[in-house]
């Protein structure tokens, strides 16, 4: 069974505060590994998915980066917003098998 | 217009019975499957089809059973009602089997409550 783990569980961050959260997996049968935003209330969004050792993405104030080799993801907010508040999930693609996900990390921003 | 729809949103219903949640997708994907969001909040794969094919099939009680009558839906019937079924349940669904750079895309989900 694949184990993919997030830390930290949550965390609280002032407003214009930068952060960063990790994703721990498995290297062997690496596919892909997939960020995703959840607010409350509502579903799961896409934010990056990546597949290539020493990929980064950006989007906005928010970027991830990804070594597959060591099997470790992060997420990084730069300046966070109170409309950042959400639990980050990861979920690693590998093999067949569809998406495993992670726990997630629960972000507050306080303004 | 939503992309992956689920209905009904809240569900509650009474120990033993049967109940469906039905689930459509308007993207033209392959691939559909079923969540489970869990007591702690752990979403886990239930299911996976295929172009109206089952591909995976976790441990799930068989008194869960999909059906998918065209690749747009994936139909998640429950028989015999048990109270730890209560939960979330998420549709989503993706270009292929998730293999590579094929994001998710989740239904609002269907809060099942049983009694």
């Amino acid at each position: 069974i694949l184990n993919v783990e997030q830390s930290p569980q949550s965390l609280h961050v002032q407003e214009g505060d930068s952060t960063n959260f990790t994703c721990s997996f498995p290297s062997s049968n690496f596919y892909a590994l997939h960020w995703y935003r959840w607010e409350t209330a509502k579903s799961p969004e896409a934010l990056f998915v990546m597949t290539l050792n020493g990929d980064e993405k950006k989007k906005g104030r928010i970027s991830a980066t990804l070594n597959t080799k060591e099997g470790y993801s992060y997420l990084y907010i730069k300046g966070s917003q109170p409309e950042d508040s959400a639990t980050y999930l990861c979920a690693l693609a590998s093999g067949n098998t569809p998406l495993v996900f992670g726990k997630g990390t629960r972000l507050s921003v306080i303004a | 217009d939503t992309a992956v729809s689920q209905t009904p949103k809240y569900l509650v219903t009474q120990m033993g019975n049967d109940k469906s949640i039905k689930c459509e997708q308007n993207l033209g994907h392959d691939t559909m499957y079923w969540y489970k969001q869990d007591s702690k909040k752990f979403l886990k794969i239930m299911f996976s089809y295929n172009n109206k094919e089952l591909i995976i099939n976790e441990t799930v009680p068989n008194r869960f059973s999909p059906k998918s009558p065209d690749k747009a839906h994936l139909n998640l019937h429950i028989n015999s009602l048990e109270l730890g079924d209560s939960a979330v349940y998420f549709c989503a669904s993706s270009q292929s089997l998730l293999v590579g750079g094929a994001e998710a895309f989740f239904g609002q989900g269907t809060r099942l409550t049983v009694v």
